[in-house]
């Protein structure tokens, strides 16, 4: 069956440290994954795209990683700080080919709260 | 970007009633998604609404339980239909950038007594 995972529920870290989040998936072949923040009460916002042909990608203090061989992704918030506190959702298209056509319908991690203490 | 708006924030609604939730975003998109949200749950995608077709659904979601309307190319309602306690949930509207980005409403939270 197909999943994707998102390997721990909560994450806490120091402040200044970096937090890494991992994604894995099954059974998928998508073209593309994506991480978004979701704070509490409020929707989902995007952060980062990453494409199969594409190894790393970078936004200030975020990075994201695409590993097609091992299914995995890896998320990491550089320099953290308290304000980076929410839950981060790994997100993928299942209708996504290598052709690059999606019908933009996402099937979502359940998500890493993370926690950065002061 | 997009900014998408929903209507109503929260609702508290009785067994057997129906809830209509209305999606408005700030530019013409061809497609709408709607995704809910249970309790300690992560999103789950119900239907894509296009305009000027029937709404299509995910599997588990029916069209007698969850009918969707898209009148024109902004705007967009799903309606929860004779409710139990198990749709209590945030309902999230989206859309989706050329480049793939998804732009989410802020949710409706609902629940079901």
């Amino acid at each position: 069956s197909q999943k994707i995972e998102q390997n721990s529920e909560a994450l806490n870290i120091q402040e200044g440290k970096t937090a890494t989040l991992t994604c894995n998936y099954t059974n998928y072949s998508p073209a593309y994954l994506q991480w978004y923040r979701q704070d509490p009460g409020r929707g989902p916002v995007f952060l980062l795209l990453i494409r199969e042909n594409e190894k790393e990608k970078r936004k200030e203090r975020l990075k994201v990683t695409f590993d097609t061989t091992l299914k995995q992704s890896l998320f990491h918030i550089t320099a953290s700080q308290p304000a980076d506190s929410a839950t981060y959702l790994c997100a993928l298209d299942p209708s996504s080919n290598a052709g690059g056509t999606s019908y933009g319908k996402l099937t979502f991690g359940q998500g890493t709260i993370l926690t950065v203490h002061p | 970007s997009a900014v998408i708006s929903q209507k109503p924030s929260r609702d508290i609604c009785q067994r057997g009633t129906s809830l209509t939730i209305q999606c408005q975003v700030d530019s013409q998109v061809t497609m709408m998604f709607w995704y809910r949200q249970q309790p300690g749950q992560s999103l789950t995608l119900i239907a894509t609404a296009n305009q000027g077709s029937e709404a299509t659904y995910e599997s588990g979601f029916v069209i007698d339980k969850f009918p969707i309307s898209r009148p024109n190319l902004t705007f967009s309602t799903l309606t929860v239909s004779n409710m139990s306690p198990e749709d209590s949930s945030i309902y999230l509207c989206s859309v989706c950038s050329s480049s793939y980005e998804q732009y989410f409403g802020p949710g409706t939270r609902l629940t079901v007594t």
